[in-house]
C-alpha cells in the first residue's frame, strides 16, 4: 500500500464547476497535510495546509481532513481554466525525520 | 507565502563537467532545505535533506559523491552535480520550511547534458 495516494486522472470539470481531488493516507497518527499546484514545467506551489479535522476554505479552495478515515481533499469552486494542473497531495509523515510525502499527483483539466 | 529562489533556472553542459546549483531561502532562515529531482510526466523525488552546518542526509540510491551538498549558512543552500551525464538531465528543485510544516518550492532549474 502507498503511503499517499491519489487518482492520477485526469479529472475534467467544466468551467464554472467543483473540481473535487481526494487523497488517502496510510499513516494514521500524521497531523500535517497540504495541498500544491504543480503546472507543466515549473515547481509546486503550496496552495493549503489542513491540521485539524473538519473544513478550510481560503478563497475559492476548500481543503477537508477526516482523520479516522485518514482521507484528504480538496474542492475548487468555480473552477477556471487557469486551474488546470496536476495537484499534489502531501502529508507529513510521522517518523520520517520531518519529510514530506506525496502523492503521484492529480491532473485537472478544466473545459471551456 | 515564504520565497525560495534558485539559481541558474536553466544550464546546459556537456557531460563529464561539473554543475553548481544554488538554493536561497529570501526571507527567512532554514535550517533545513530539501533537495528534489523530476523528470518529465513522473512524480517528485527527494534526493537529499540539507542540514545548515553539517552533512546532508541522502535518500537510499542517491550517490553521495555525485550529487554535492553543501548548507553553508541559514539561507544557501547549493547542490553540485559533478561528472555529469545525460542521464543526470532533469529538473532539479530545491525547498524549505519557515517553520515546522508548511514547506516552500524554489523555482527548479533545468538541467540538459549534453
Amino acid at each position: 500500500q502507498k503511503e499517499v495516494e491519489q487518482n492520477s486522472g485526469p479529472l475534467s470539470v467544466p468551467e464554472g464547476a467543483i473540481a473535487s481531488l481526494n487523497c488517502t493516507y496510510s499513516d494514521r497518527v500524521s497531523q500535517s497535510f497540504f495541498w500544491y499546484r504543480q503546472y507543466s514545467g515549473k515547481s509546486p506551489e503550496l496552495i493549503m495546509s489542513i491540521y485539524s479535522n473538519g473544513d478550510k476554505e481560503d478563497g475559492r479552495f476548500t481543503a477537508q481532513l477526516n482523520k479516522a478515515s485518514q482521507y484528504v481533499s480538496l474542492l475548487i469552486r468555480d473552477s477556471q481554466p487557469s486551474d488546470s494542473a496536476t495537484y499534489l497531495c502531501a502529508v507529513l509523515l510521522t517518523g520520517t525525520a520531518s519529510k514530506l510525502t506525496f502523492g503521484t499527483g492529480t491532473r485537472l483539466q478544466v473545459t471551456l | 507565502g515564504a520565497v525560495v529562489s534558485q539559481h541558474p533556472s536553466w544550464v546546459i553542459c556537456k557531460s563529464g563537467t561539473s554543475v553548481k546549483i544554488e538554493c536561497r531561502s529570501l526571507d527567512f532562515q532554514a535550517t533545513t532545505m530539501f533537495w528534489y529531482r523530476q523528470f518529465p510526466k513522473q512524480s517528485l523525488m527527494l534526493m537529499a535533506t540539507s542540514n545548515e552546518g553539517s552533512k546532508a542526509t541522502y535518500e537510499q540510491g542517491v550517490e553521495k559523491d555525485k550529487f554535492l551538498i553543501n548548507h553553508a549558512s541559514l539561507t544557501l543552500s547549493t547542490l553540485t552535480v559533478t561528472s555529469a551525464h545525460p542521464e543526470d538531465s532533469s529538473f532539479y528543485i530545491c525547498s524549505a520550511r519557515p517553520g515546522a510544516y508548511e514547506q516552500y518550492f524554489g523555482p527548479g532549474t533545468r538541467l540538459t547534458v549534453t
